[in-house]
């Protein structure tokens, strides 16, 4: 079935770098997303990678991908205050359907 | 500026009432959704169009009915049958395929209070 996990909570200090993870399990292809979430409002879009990429960095950002175990992180370099919220990662087929699933979404707290 | 808008941004109910959330978009997109977030849920989807005039069942539809006879348009209305309406919803939108990532654009969200 569709399922995309993530670990509930996260805190790491200021300066420091965070990992954040996730499970998938659909093999076909897909694009995933990470978003961010701050309190109150409404998801914005971090970054994305498609299934077939193994690595994609965009300033303190870097997003791994492990194919074989269906296993996604999205690392934040230099971890600011500003950088606490909840992060939600998340998978679509690029053919055959509209639907995305979205895992829990991990809390990020950064502790200064 | 492009953007999705949904209002109103709070809303209170009485038990056994209808509402209605607004959700417009200009970004010209044929996809529109609905989510709900519970805490520690993530997102559930409601109901999604794909197209003007069609619209499908999410994972939680029952309770919620919505229309889409515009294309900038996707209003969804929780009726007195949604049992535990509280929460928090988003409306999202994109334009598959023609070479895009699928992004998903999200509104600012709506938050819904049953008295």
């Amino acid at each position: 079935g569709e399922d995309v996990e993530q670990s509930l909570f996260l805190s790491v200090r200021e300066g420091d770098s965070s990992v954040i993870n996730c499970t998938y399990t659909d093999s076909s292809s897909t694009y995933l997303y990470w978003y961010k979430q701050e309190p109150g409002a409404g998801l914005q879009l971090l970054t994305y990678i498609f299934s077939n990429m193994d690595m994609k960095q965009d300033q303190r950002l870097t997003v791994l991908l492990n194919k074989k175990d269906k296993h996604l992180s999205l690392r934040i370099a230099d971890t600011q205050t500003g950088d606490s919220a909840i992060y939600f990662c998340a998978e679509t087929r690029t053919s055959g359907t509209y639907k995305y699933i979205f895992g829990t979404g991990t809390r990020l707290k950064v502790l200064a | 500026d492009g953007g999705i808008t949904q209002s109103p941004k709070y809303l209170f109910r009485k038990e056994g009432q209808n509402v209605t959330l607004s959700c417009e978009q200009n970004l010209n997109h044929d996809a529109m959704y609905w989510y709900r977030q519970d805490p520690g849920q993530g997102l559930r989807l409601i109901y999604y169009s794909q197209i003007v005039n069609d619209f499908q069942k999410g994972d939680i539809a029952e309770g919620y009915s919505v229309s889409r006879e515009k294309k900038e348009s996707f209003p969804l209305t929780v009726t007195s049958a949604q049992k535990n309406p509280t929460a928090f919803y988003l409306c999202a939108s994109t334009q598959r395929g023609q070479g895009g990532t699928g992004e998903l654009f999200f509104g600012e969200g709506s938050r819904l209070t049953v008295l």
